[in-house]
């Protein structure tokens, strides 16, 4: 799976948008971009996932650049909940294996 | 609501002690994948079944061994803890059909004395 490389941290006020970057410019065709935080003292949690197109949920936004070998997440509202480390992951769908990088820590501030 | 839960949630054990850490699960996810996070670090898988199919990562130590006895249930055995063991421990499960997102338990953390 292709390596990721995410800010170690990085600070948001509270009711701003939040943009998390994240580059993986050795991904492959056929590899996803996963997003997962992790709260503290909790166990991770799936938030988006995308392979070209942008994708939206209830939790966030995933833009992806056009070449793929880039992409943000996009938290609208940050609230200070949102505070954790946020990870980037790659991988193909072919495995069901995580492999976490170092995350950025998001730090929501009042 | 259906979820992974782990018991313990704190496990103090002592230097070379064997000790288990459990995992269950109400989702009926047929993979379920055992995760050591020390701190400050990121999550590292230590192995993984699907279904009954045990797989070990490569680096995972001998000292760690895991059962799964059935579809909810999934156990981490640690025959002799060392101080390097210690760490949160994270359970997840995933489907193998339809989304491929997983799905963690809170952790147990290990202290060794």
């Amino acid at each position: 799976d292709a390596k990721t490389t995410q800010p170690t941290s990085m600070d948001c006020a509270e009711g701003r948008a939040a943009n998390l970057p994240c580059n993986h410019s050795t991904i492959s065709g056929n590899e996803y971009v996963y997003w997962y935080r992790q709260i503290h003292s909790q166990g991770p949690q799936y938030i988006i996932h995308g392979l070209k197109n942008n994708e939206t949920n209830e939790m966030a936004s995933l833009i992806i650049t056009e070449d793929r070998k880039s992409s943000t997440l996009i938290l609208p509202h940050a609230t200070l909940r949102d505070t954790a480390v946020y990870y980037c992951i790659v991988r193909n769908n072919a495995g069901n294996m995580l492999t976490f990088g170092g995350g950025t820590r998001l730090m929501v501030k009042p | 609501d259906a979820m992974v839960i782990q018991n313990p949630r704190y496990q103090v054990t002592q230097f070379g002690k064997p000790v288990t850490l459990s995992c269950s699960q109400t989702l009926n996810h047929n993979v379920m994948y055992w995760y050591q996070q020390k701190s400050s670090q990121a999550p590292k898988l230590l192995f993984h079944y699907y279904d009954k199919d045990f797989n070990n990562e490569a680096d995972t130590p001998d000292n760690f061994q895991s059962r799964r006895p059935n579809t909810s249930f999934c156990f981490l055995d640690i025959r002799s803890p060392g101080l390097g063991d210690a760490a949160m421990y994270l359970c997840a499960t995933s489907s193998w059909t339809g989304g491929y997102e997983q799905y963690f338990g809170p952790g147990t953390r290990l202290t060794v004395t």
